[in-house]
């Protein structure tokens, strides 16, 4: 079955710190992974995709088959990216369901 | 062009009662979904569509039915509501002519908060 964990409800960081939002996935086939945000009072949007393999507002993210993760990161913090994360999993065998992941809240302090 | 209409945005039940969240897109895409949004859970796939007279389940389908007779609409239904069932819905649609339905990003509603008693 397709399961997509991230185990940080919340993370905080200052202003220029990193920062790294933990996904880890479960499946056995070849998975295509999404990272979608919710900025406050916004609808849900895309934010990159692993295929793409594009820096989208300053983050990346790499797809690491052998220790399954997609972890979205960015070097330097900005308030402006204080939002919800959520990572998400379609699969190459099914591609007609988009799995979520619980979230990751990201507060950046200034 | 509207995007993804959801409507209604609030809605408070009785346990037991009916009633059909509405979803509608003008952007004439072919994959339609309804997720609920739960605190601490993330987003859980209800049902999809990937064309009009075509559903299919997600991974928490039970007490939910849905339709699809035209390309614009995805109506939700809950047949009798219960308290389970409070939460965020959020319906997405995206165009899916080259097949897969996430190669164009997936557009989504603002939201129907729903509180059952």
């Amino acid at each position: 079955a397709q399961r997509v964990t991230q185990p940080e409800k919340l993370l905080s960081v200052f202003k220029g710190a990193p920062v790294e939002l933990k996904c880890n996935y479960s499946y056995s086939g070849s998975p295509e992974l999404f990272w979608y945000v919710q900025y406050s009072r916004q609808r849900l949007q895309l934010l990159l995709r692993h295929i793409s393999r594009e820096s989208i507002k300053g983050f990346t993210a790499d797809l690491n088959k052998g220790e399954t993760s997609f972890h979205l990161k960015k070097p330097f913090a900005q308030e402006e990216d204080s939002a919800m994360y959520y990572c998400a999993l379609s699969s190459s065998y099914n591609t007609d369901k988009l799995i979520f992941g619980t979230g990751t809240r990201l507060q950046v302090f200034p | 062009n509207a995007g993804v209409t959801q409507t209604p945005k609030f809605q408070v039940l009785k346990t037991g009662q009916s009633m059909t969240l509405q979803c509608a897109q003008d952007m004439n895409h072919e994959y339609m979904s309804w997720y609920r949004q739960d605190p601490g859970m993330g987003l859980r796939l209800i049902h999809y569509s990937v064309g009009a007279g075509i559903t299919d389940q997600g991974e928490v389908p039970n007490g939910y039915n849905v339709s699809r007779s035209t390309t614009e609409d995805f109506p939700l239904r809950l047949l009798s509501a219960a308290p389970s069932q409070t939460s965020v819905y959020f319906c997405a649609s995206s165009y899916s002519g080259t097949g897969n339905p996430f190669d164009q990003p997936q557009h989504f509603g603002d939201g129907t908060r729903l509180s059952i008693l």
